[in-house]
């Protein structure tokens, strides 16, 4: 597609219920990455894959996330248990390459975000 | 640490030039990016600048960039109605390929 598209654009959901969120990266991008923003502050890091394996997950808050990509496209954050802190808009990235963030090939493109509120 | 710091108001009047600032912490960051969001959208790559050079001119946007006090500025001429957003600064802490992003600078343009 043109750019990283991300569904449900809103999730509304009660606390302790399941959510799914999905991402699209970029047609031909090998690297994706998810960030989660809450109000009023910048982007922060959660996870990223190389293809289908998570490369590095450090920023992943908890065991109640996962993030899966399996055939190296479309990716899925997963939350458990929800919690009403967990309420954020969570961003998905790509990038044509990946590597130790030195070449501009691994300029990250981002999409809309869905904005998930837990009640 | 990895820590990069932004005003978080600037207002200007339109047509002026505006310049938000920003510091960052790791100075092994090979590209700084400047994001723009508007309300209810995604992050937009508006810039950047690799880290052996002091200047980068994109049209009516100026990026400095001082690596000895690790200070970044974008310098918008001309403002318009149009550039009121929040502009992220973001670094990539060398051996990592995920960004570091400041709070955000919000920019208010007023006739």
């Amino acid at each position: 597609g043109a750019g990283v598209s991300q569904t449900p654009s809103n999730k509304v959901t009660e606390k302790g219920k399941y959510v799914e969120l999905r991402c699209d990266p970029i047609s031909g991008h090998t690297a994706l990455y998810w960030y989660r923003q809450s109000l009023g502050q910048g982007p922060e890091f959660l996870i990223y894959f190389q293809g289908t394996g998570a490369a590095d997950d450090s920023g992943l808050p908890n065991d109640r996330f996962f993030a899966v990509r399996p055939e190296g496209s479309v990716s899925t954050l997963k939350i458990q248990r929800t919690e009403r802190g967990d309420s954020a808009v969570y961003l998905c990235a790509s990038s044509l390459t990946y590597g130790t963030g030195t070449t501009f090939q691994e300029t990250q493109y981002f999409g809309p975000g869905t904005r998930l509120l837990v009640l | 640490g990895e820590d990069v710091e932004q005003s978080l108001f600037l207002s200007v009047r339109e047509g002026d030039s505006s310049v938000i600032n920003c510091t960052y912490t790791d100075s092994s960051s090979t590209y700084l990016y400047w994001y723009k969001q508007e309300p209810g959208a995604g992050l937009q790559l508006l810039t950047y600048i690799f880290s052996n050079m002091d200047m980068k001119q994109d049209q009516r946007l100026t990026v400095l960039l001082n690596k000895k006090d690790k200070h970044l500025s974008l310098r918008i001429a001309d403002t318009q109605t149009g550039d009121s957003a929040i502009y992220f600064c973001a670094e990539t802490p060398g051996g990592y390929n995920k960004l570091i992003f400041g709070a955000g600078t919000r920019l208010a343009v007023h006739p």
